[in-house]
């Protein structure tokens, strides 16, 4: 059964900093993997997807690694700022499932 | 450009009584269309999904149902509701098995 982990749970840092958003899971074999953010009572707003092949997606001041054999992947947040305040998730798409499987998520807190 | 809407934002119903949140999908044809519940602590688990139109999938046993009536519109209904079928609802959709999922913006149900 594929387990998605996300940690820290929650992180607060000033403004400015750049941070590293982590997320694992337990079995490699994935079609893809899906960062989301989640803004207090909105729903998800998809940033990137990775596809299986592909060992990194940018976009913006995002950039987001997989290494699909370790089971882990990372979003990258640049110089981060205030709106970038969210609760962070990472899915991935499991082989021979339509689903896509969620990690708890990372709330983030970005400090003026 | 495609866009997805859900309603109502927020619902309160009584036990016992029915339900009907509806989905749509604008700007693509034949999407795959999803339907998420969201509850503290619990992230997100797919509830069903449907790859065209008539066709539902379900992914849990549960007191609620889902309908496909036309290519871009998912309906998740219930004819008595129950305590426990408060969350947070999320409908999804992408256009291919391997791509990019979009959510829409939640109904928030509280089930009284």
């Amino acid at each position: 059964k594929q387990e998605v982990t996300q940690i820290p749970a929650a992180l607060s840092v000033p403004e400015g900093e750049n941070l590293v958003l982590n997320c694992s899971f337990t079995d490699s074999a994935i079609y893809n993997l899906q960062w989301f953010r989640q803004d207090p009572g909105k729903g998800l707003t998809s940033l990137l997807l990775i596809q299986s092949s592909q060992r990194e997606q940018t976009s913006g001041r995002l950039n987001a690694s997989l290494d699909k054999s370790s089971g882990r992947s990372t979003l990258y947040i640049a110089a981060s700022q205030p709106g970038d305040s969210a609760t962070y998730l990472c899915a991935v798409r499991i082989q021979g499932a339509q689903k896509l499987v969620f990690g708890q998520g990372t709330r983030l807190t970005i400090n003026p | 450009s495609q866009t997805i809407h859900q309603w109502p934002a927020t619902l309160v119903q009584p036990v016992g009584s029915p339900l009907s949140l509806e989905c749509t999908v604008e700007g693509t044809s034949n999407p795959n269309l999803y339907w998420y519940r969201q509850a503290a602590g619990r992230g997100l688990q797919l509830l069903f999904y449907s790859v065209g139109i008539g066709q539902i999938s379900s992914e849990v046993p549960q007191n609620l149902s889902a309908s496909r009536p036309q290519d871009r519109q998912f309906i998740l209904s219930s004819k008595k509701l129950l305590l426990s079928d408060s969350g947070f609802y999320l409908c999804a959709w992408r256009q291919g098995p391997n791509t990019e999922a979009f959510f829409g913006q939640g109904t928030r149900l509280t089930v009284v």
